[in-house]
């Protein structure tokens, strides 16, 4: 079965500083990845999407994240952080052709 | 395109109690899925559907009915609300992009509490 994990629950990052939100994933095929945001009391927002081809991918927000087949990861960058990033990030791994497997979570806190 | 709505936004039920909360997209998507989102549990799926007529079982279905009777609707019944399916719940759709692949589009979510 697959699974996702985001080995981090809470990180704090000063404002201006880099930011990069881990996630590894258990997965038997190619995989589909996603990264989302929630602000609190809010619906989820789509950062990016891997699906296929460059490994490098560009995002909303300024945001972008990598795959990297042989870690089973697909980490989730930022050069520098503005305090409106702070959320809830969750990655997740397209399973089948209609749902989604998604990780706990990481809370994004940014101090000024 | 309203996209996919919800309602209601927030319901409080006494437990034993009868709910279903709506879920309706507007944008010709064949798939549609039910999620729970619980504190430090990130989404789990419910239920889902592929087309119309065909509903499927996910991580966390006991508690839960589902139906789809037609594309656009996709609705979550409770028959006997418990404490432990207080919980925010999401609704999303997804249509194939012709490569196998599926980026869904979430709704706004329904607050439940049971008391």
């Amino acid at each position: 079965a697959q699974s996702v994990t985001q080995p981090d629950i809470h990180i704090t990052v000063s404002e201006g500083a880099s930011l990069e939100l881990r996630c590894n994933y258990s997965y038997g095929a190619t995989p589909y990845l996603f990264w989302y945001v929630q602000s609190p009391g809010q619906g989820l927002q789509l950062l990016l999407k891997y699906f296929s081809g460059d490994t490098l991918v560009q995002g909303i927000k300024g945001f972008e994240a990598e795959f990297k087949r042989s870690q089973s990861s697909f980490n989730l960058r930022k050069p520098s952080v503005h305090w409106s990033d702070a959320a809830e990030y969750f990655c997740a791994v397209g399973s089948g052709y209609s749902t989604l497997t998604f990780g706990k979570g990481t809370m994004l806190l940014v101090s000024p | 395109n309203a996209g996919v709505t919800q309602t209601p936004k927030f319901q409080v039920l006494k437990t034993g109690q009868s709910m279903t909360l709506q879920c309706a997209q507007d944008m010709n998507h064949e798939y549609m899925s039910w999620y729970r989102q619980d504190p430090g549990m990130g989404l789990r799926l419910i239920h889902y559907s592929v087309g119309a007529g065909i509903t499927d079982q996910g991580e966390v279905p006991n508690g839960y009915n589902v139906s789809r009777s037609t594309t656009e609707d996709f609705p979550l019944r409770l028959l006997s609300a418990a404490p432990s399916q207080t919980s925010v719940y999401f609704c999303a759709s997804s249509k194939s992009t012709g490569t196998g692949t599926h980026e869904q589009y979430f709704g706004p979510g329904t607050r439940l509490t049971v008391t």
